[in-house]
């Protein structure tokens, strides 16, 4: 079973839209973290943001929002007023202790097209 | 500045033959992993290394081979057993803090391309 998954494999909007990524991950763990990642057309992913399982208030920075929830298990990514710059593969991703001990697991991506 | 490198960008082999991927660190950090990414597709696990002289599988280990005989190296032979090794291949490190590996940094990137 996929522990990440972004069920949206690609996403096209018009210069100043809003767009939600969405994310859902699978636990059995109290405690773990979840990340945002930026993988531009040059390939290196960008780190975004990390959120431990603890931590559900909701975080705000410039264009871009989380919204975490455990009740639904999800991790939403926001772009306010989206711009071509934005254009990229998003990848969201659980790390969690146990046997598989600081492995991340990646969801499969989100493909955001911002056309002008 | 500090970060990770990776070399060479590009990388071309032929059929049969081993190749290695250099991935250079240093942020101090303790882990390190390789990715394999397919076009289209998401990150899979390579091989990944908490400490020196110390290395796990990932999902998809067989027909590659690491080592991590210095803190700051992490390299990665595509051996001729690979049966379908193009690809972009991306390094990546992190701490480890409280049992917890944090946010995972990434190189950028080798392409390989089998001819």
């Amino acid at each position: 079973a996929q522990k990440v998954t972004q069920a949206q494999t690609e996403i096209s909007v018009v210069e100043k839209e809003d767009v939600t990524l969405d994310c859902v991950y699978e636990t059995r763990d109290t405690t773990y973290y979840l990340f945002w990642y930026k993988q531009p057309p040059s390939g290196e992913l960008v780190f975004l943001i990390r959120r431990n399982s603890f931590d559900e208030q909701n975080e705000i920075s410039g264009r871009y929002s989380w919204n975490f929830q455990k009740s639904t298990s999800s991790f939403n990514f926001t772009i306010t007023a989206s711009q071509v710059v934005d254009s990229a593969v998003y990848f969201c991703a659980l790390s969690e202790a146990g046997y598989n001990f600081n492995k991340f697991y990646f969801g499969s991506g989100t493909k955001l097209n911002v056309k002008p | 500045d500090g970060g990770i490198t990776q070399s060479p960008k590009y990388l071309f082999r032929k059929e049969g033959q081993n190749v290695t991927l250099s991935c250079e660190q240093n942020l101090n950090h303790d882990a390190m992993y390789w990715y394999r990414q397919d076009p289209g597709q998401g990150l899979r696990l390579i091989y990944y290394s908490q400490i020196v002289n110390d290395f796990q599988k990932g999902d998809i280990a067989e027909g590659y081979s690491v080592s991590r005989e210095k803190k700051e190296s992490f390299p990665l032979t595509v051996t001729s057993a690979q049966k379908n090794p193009t690809a972009f291949y991306l390094c990546a490190s992190s701490t480890i803090t409280g049992g917890y590996s944090t946010e995972q940094f990434f190189g950028p990137g080798t392409r390989l391309t089998v001819l």
